[in-house]
């Protein structure tokens, strides 16, 4: 999974606690992205970086916040997690010097929001 | 206009037959385009992409065909194997922003029969 280690795979949570999930990559590289995968919506984008505490908002963004400290990891954060936030989600890293576009994602993280 | 519409949403084909998925656009600044194979319990890899300026792109067994005046892309498997069945995502994107988002397509499930 091209040097990305999304942590942890798998969460079982109560409605209105907080959650936060890591992605850490190895790969040096500027682009991190985050989504969620839902049936019958494919992947959809909750929240992007393109550098270090540079982020912005994807089409999904809503009760979710991200933080970017340092290059290699990317922090999803549901503060209030309601049960519409069950999901799998899916670190994505790319590096747009070298290859355009391309984009590399994790193995996700597979959460239920009981 | 930032949509990706996909179809089928499930494809069952014989082996050594051809599975086509269809992908249409309407945003024009789109500038790449593609396929990413995912199966069960890992994350989506990229299989194959393209850009407007060629009307088809092969590797393998895998063809993308584009038209760019209809603004629709598809994939082609040759001699489709059950070692193929997995979920397909087209996907867009543009650099005009300098991130190349992608908006995925809702995804199609192939399996092919041995």
């Amino acid at each position: 999974d091209a040097g990305i280690t999304q942590s942890p795979r798998h969460k079982v949570t109560e409605t209105g606690t907080p959650v936060t999930l890591r992605c850490h990559q190895t790969e040096n590289h500027r682009y991190m992205y985050w989504y969620r995968q839902d049936p019958g919506h494919g992947l959809r984008l909750i929240h992007y970086s393109y550098g270090v505490k540079d982020t912005d908002k994807g089409e999904v963004s809503d009760g979710y916040s991200v933080s970017r400290s340092k290059t290699e990891d990317f922090l999803l954060t549901l503060e209030s997690a309601t049960s519409s936030q069950t999901s799998v989600y899916f670190c994505a890293i790319s590096d747009n010097r070298v290859a355009k576009n391309i984009q590399y994602f994790g193995a996700g993280t597979r959460l239920s929001v009981l | 206009q930032q949509q990706v519409k996909q179809s089928p949403q499930s494809l069952i084909v014989q082996k050594g037959g051809i599975s086509i998925i269809n992908c249409a656009y309407e945003n024009t600044a789109f500038d790449y385009f593609p396929w990413y194979q995912q199966f069960p319990g890992k994350g989506p890899a990229l299989l194959i992409a393209i850009r407007p300026d060629v009307s088809e792109k092969k590797e393998g067994r895998f063809t993308i065909s584009f038209n760019k005046s209809a603004k629709q892309f598809s994939l082609h498997i040759m001699d489709s194997q059950p070692g193929d069945s997995a979920t397909y995502f087209c996907a867009a994107s543009t650099g005009a922003s300098g991130t190349y988002k992608y908006i995925f397509g809702t995804g199609t499930r192939l399996k092919v029969l041995a």
